[in-house]
């Protein structure tokens, strides 16, 4: 597509809730990309795919946080068991390899009741 | 200390005002350099890379002090669209595979131009 594709844009869930975050990033990008920010606060790495290599999962911050990228494409961001804490807006970003610029979703706004 | 600190701000210039905006990073191996904007409750995106020579794009300038580990980006003639928060972005780049390519933000400078 023409930009990164994020959904949903806006997501409430009950505390202890699974939940899947999708990210469609621009053809042809081999990097991928997960932050989240908080309110007023920046951004924070989650975790990183290039190509077919094994993802750098190294901003992950707990182990109900995971994430999958499926041919090389399309990701998805699960955070299990969901907390008030995990509140946040989750951005997706993608880059040709060679370029580290990147070009971010709209973010999923994800609210923990 | 944080791998990236700027001055949070935040700053409230009239129109046509010149202002500028620091940044240091912690991490001397860092290799890449750039300037994102965001605007409230939107995305950032990328404004301008950072280059050694310093560079310059239209009224917005940065440069870079490697000895200093110093970043800076200012902006000319300031216009009532500027109004966003500035974000200062490291990449350090290498590691083990030459996979570590993310990029590090700060928290931003917040940045009002006044009519």
């Amino acid at each position: 597509g023409a930009g990164v594709s994020q959904s949903p844009s806006n997501k409430v869930t009950e505390k202890g809730k699974d939940v899947e975050l999708r990210c469609d990033p621009i053809s042809g990008h081999t990097a991928l990309y997960w932050y989240r920010q908080s309110l007023g606060q920046g951004l924070e790495f989650l975790i990183y795919f290039q190509g077919n290599s094994a993802p750098d999962k190294s901003g992950l911050p707990s182990d109900r946080f995971s994430a999958e990228r499926t041919g090389g494409s399309v990701s998805t961001l699960t955070i299990q068991r969901t907390q008030q804490e995990d509140s946040a807006v989750y951005l997706c970003a993608s880059s040709p390899f060679r370029d580290y610029g990147y070009t971010f979703g709209s973010g999923t706004r994800l609210t923990v009741v | 200390r944080k791998e990236v600190e700027q001055d949070p701000g935040p700053f409230n210039v009239p129109e046509g005002a010149t202002v500028a905006f620091n940044c240091t990073y912690s991490n001397s191996a860092s290799q890449s350099f750039f300037w994102y904007r965001q605007d409230c409750r939107k995305e950032p995106k990328l404004l301008m890379s950072v280059y050694s020579s310093g560079n310059e794009d239209g009224r917005f300038t940065a440069q870079l002090n490697r000895a200093s580990q110093y970043i800076s980006l200012l902006i000319r003639d300031s216009k009532l669209s500027d109004s966003a928060t500035y974000l200062c972005v490291v990449n350090i780049g290498g590691g083990p595979s030459g996979s570590a390519r993310q990029l590090t933000f700060g928290s931003g400078t917040q940045l009002t131009v006044l009519p």
